[in-house]
């Protein structure tokens, strides 16, 4: 079956630095996405990862190990603006989108 | 233009009503995506087109039907609702759905739909 798993909720404060873990179970891998989600709003885009190792982007980065079924977003200087919920999605064999039920980030000042 | 665009953003409706929601993208992007999206939860896929051709129907009941009448437009008819199916539905896009790049997926602002 297809499982992806990350942690419900997180609490970091302000200009601190929060990892949120992923794990999958998927039937083939195709990419690995990270969206962000505002109350309300649509997803949206921050990262992607089909190759291991890690990806940069300003003060968001992403960390992939295919032999594990990991993944990991970090978040540096974090800012009142990053809470949010951030989902990840695996794309599997058959290029279909599975998302995670999304992990819930309050920062705090 | 990188954006999905969904109308209405607000739709209340009855059980026995008809109605359709719409979504557009001007970014060249020939697979579209239906999602629906309940409080709190994932958004759960429900229809993608790839190259106006339907390709994925995650097992949607009939009174939703989709409908892509060209490669920068899809809708999705609505009839014979249930109170349960009051949620969030978004539209999405992406270059291909197949392999290659990333193609991650851009999501329009939804439409809130609540069936009475």
């Amino acid at each position: 079956g297809q499982n992806i798993d990350q942690p419900t909720e997180m609490t970091a404060t302000e200009g601190a630095i929060v990892q949120i873990n992923c794990t999958y179970q998927t039937s083939g891998f195709n990419g690995l996405f990270w969206y962000q989600q505002h109350a309300g709003e649509a997803p949206t885009f921050l990262s992607y990862n089909v190759l291991d190792g890690l990806e940069e982007k300003g003060r968001f980065s992403s960390f992939l190990s295919r032999s594990k079924g990991y993944s990991y977003l970090l978040l540096k200087e974090l800012q009142m603006k990053d809470s949010a919920s951030y989902l990840c999605a695996v794309r599997d064999r058959g290029f279909k989108t599975i998302f995670g039920a999304g992990t819930r980030l309050f920062v705090k000042a | 233009d990188t954006e999905v665009t969904q109308t209405p953003k607000h739709l209340v409706m009855g059980m026995t009503n008809k109605k359709s929601l719409k979504c557009e993208q001007h970014m060249g992007h020939r697979a579209m995506y239906w999602y629906k999206q309940k409080a709190k939860k994932p958004p759960e896929l429900m229809f993608v087109y790839s190259y106006e051709k339907l390709s994925i129907n995650e097992s949607v009941p009939s009174r939703f039907s989709p409908e892509c009448p060209n490669s920068s437009l899809l809708n999705l008819h609505l009839h014979a609702l249930q109170p349960e199916d009051s949620a969030l539905y978004l539209c999405a896009s992406s270059q291909d759905r197949l392999a290659g790049a990333r193609r991650e997926q851009f999501f329009g602002p939804g439409t809130r739909l609540t069936v009475l």
